[in-house]
C-alpha cells in the first residue's frame, strides 16, 4: 500500500518552462490537495479537489492549473515557471469517510522544485 | 476554519514529556483539533485528533480544555526522532481550504 505517491522528487526548470507534477493515491480517497511550502514557512493550499470531477482554488492558485484525471490522480501544472514558484510541493488526500471534520490528511513525500 | 496559535519553538530533554500548547479560541462546535508533524522536509504526518474528549494513541495524548479554546499535545517520552515541526489545526465540516501555519519547532536534546 503506497499511500500518496508524487513524481518527480526533484526538478530544476528555467524561467518560462512548463511542467506537470503528478500525484496518485491508492487509498480510494475522495478529496485531494496541492500545497506549497517555502523555506521556514507552513503549508499553503494551492488547489484542491473535493471529489472526482471538481477542482477549486485554494489560498495561492495564481500561476498554477490542476486536473483531477480520475479518482486516483490529481496533477499540478506550471504553464510558465517563475523563480517565485521555487518551493517544495506536497500532494495530500483525505478519506471522505464520515463527517468532513473527522478525516485524516495523508501526504506524499514532496517534490522539490527550483526555477532558475 | 478557526485560526490556531502556537509558540514558534521549544526544547525538550530526551526521555522527558514534551507538552505542546495550541490556542484556538475561535473554534466552532463542529471543528476538530488535529495535530500533525513534519520531520525534516518530509510530508506532514498525522499524529492525533479530537473534538471534545481527551484522546490517546500510540504516539501521543491530546488534552482539550473544557471550553475547547486551547489544547495540549503530549509526547510522553520524547526521543531524538521526535525532533520536528508540529502543526495544530482546526478542521470542520466544510473545511477544504485548509492551510497550515508555521507550527512549533520542537528540538529534543540528549
Amino acid at each position: 500500500n503506497a499511500g500518496v505517491t508524487q513524481t518527480p522528487k526533484f526538478q530544476v526548470l528555467k524561467t518560462g518552462q512548463s511542467m506537470t507534477l503528478q500525484c496518485a493515491q491508492d487509498m480510494n480517497h475522495n478529496s485531494m490537495y496541492w500545497y506549497r511550502q517555502d523555506p521556514g514557512m507552513g503549508l499553503r493550499l494551492i488547489y484542491y479537489s473535493a471529489s472526482e470531477g471538481t477542482t477549486d482554488k485554494g489560498e495561492v492558485p495564481n500561476g498554477y492549473n490542476v486536473s483531477r484525471l480520475n479518482k486516483r490522480e490529481f496533477s499540478l501544472r506550471l504553464e510558465s515557471a517563475a523563480p517565485s514558484q521555487t518551493s517544495v510541493y506536497f500532494c495530500a488526500s483525505t478519506s471522505g469517510q464520515g463527517p468532513r471534520g473527522n478525516e485524516k490528511l495523508f501526504f506524499g513525500s514532496g517534490t522539490q522544485l527550483s526555477v532558475l | 476554519d478557526a485560526k490556531t496559535t502556537q509558540p514558534p519553538s521549544m526544547d525538550c530533554a530526551e526521555g522527558r514529556a514534551a507538552n505542546l500548547p495550541c490556542n484556538h479560541s475561535t473554534i466552532s462546535g463542529n471543528e476538530y483539533v488535529y495535530w500533525y508533524r513534519q520531520i525534516h522536509s518530509q510530508g506532514p504526518q498525522y499524529i492525533i485528533h479530537g473534538l471534545k474528549n481527551n484522546e490517546t494513541n500510540e504516539m501521543a495524548s491530546l488534552i482539550i480544555t473544557e471550553d475547547r479554546k486551547s489544547s495540549t499535545l503530549i509526547l510522553p517520552h520524547a526521543t531524538l526522532r521526535d525532533t520536528a515541526v508540529y502543526y495544530c489545526i482546526a478542521m470542520g465540516s466544510n473545511d477544504y481550504k485548509l492551510s497550515f501555519g508555521a507550527g512549533t519547532t520542537v528540538t529534543v536534546r540528549a
